[in-house]
């Protein structure tokens, strides 16, 4: 079993819509998790960082850790076309950084 | 700040030779994480430094490859000999340190084909 599983899509919604992207992860001393968005043929950047159970806002975007379930989401309000990359989430154990997949996510306008 | 450089960004080489990858850190920072990204495996830490100093070479898939950080900005990462395998995107990354709460910082990747 991966230490983070993330289900790579791709996914493909109308501008506007409202995007949920999810992982789940299988070591529960894991504490700080983190969303990665990554532009075509770019390296990825640091889009949002949480290390408690609950919701944390940014704009459009709101991230969501339940770790009771050891699961994280990336939720996208009023998603537009800006928005299509790769959304790679990423959580810190044992000393360094473990990404999911990543998902491809494709706003049409 | 010109952020993380890294040469070359795109690399296409034949099987058994050697491939040298290179990477700048941003200044400042004190921590450099070399990663492969494939759509099969994803984005996969091989190695990574703090303070000139590899912390962490697990992710190394096998003795071909080496890194190195002669120097606190700047790092190489090789691999001899290639085999079409290593096909992939790499990256590295800097952070001020090593802690989880420091951001990584990622360079735009060397692309390497291995015919």
């Amino acid at each position: 079993q991966k230490e983070v599983e993330q289900d790579p899509g791709p996914l493909s919604v109308p501008e506007g819509a409202i995007v949920s992207l999810n992982c789940t992860y299988s070591n529960s001393a894991f504490q700080y998790f983190m969303w990665y968005r990554q532009y075509s043929r770019k390296g990825p950047e640091l889009l949002m960082y949480t290390y408690s159970s609950g919701n944390k806002e940014d704009g459009r975007f709101t991230a969501q850790v339940d770790k009771s379930s050891k699961y994280i989401s990336l939720f996208i309000r009023d998603s537009q076309p800006s928005d299509s990359a790769t959304y790679l989430c990423a959580i810190w154990g044992a000393q360094k950084l473990v990404f999911g997949q990543g998902t491809r996510l494709t706003i049409n306008p | 700040d010109a952020g993380v450089i890294q040469s070359p960004r795109h690399e296409v080489t034949e099987m058994g030779q050697e491939v040298t990858l290179r990477c700048k850190l941003i200044s400042g920072h004190n921590s450099l994480f070399w990663y492969r990204q494939t759509m099969m495996r994803g984005l996969e830490l091989l190695i990574y430094f703090n303070n000139n100093v590899p912390i962490d070479d697990s992710g190394m898939p096998e003795d071909r490859f080496s890194a190195k950080m002669p120097n606190a900005s700047f790092s190489t990462l090789k691999i001899q000999p290639s085999e079409p395998r290593d096909s992939a995107v790499y990256f590295c990354a800097s952070s001020l340190t090593q802690l989880s709460t420091d951001t990584q910082y990622f360079g735009p990747g060397t692309r390497l084909t291995v015919l």
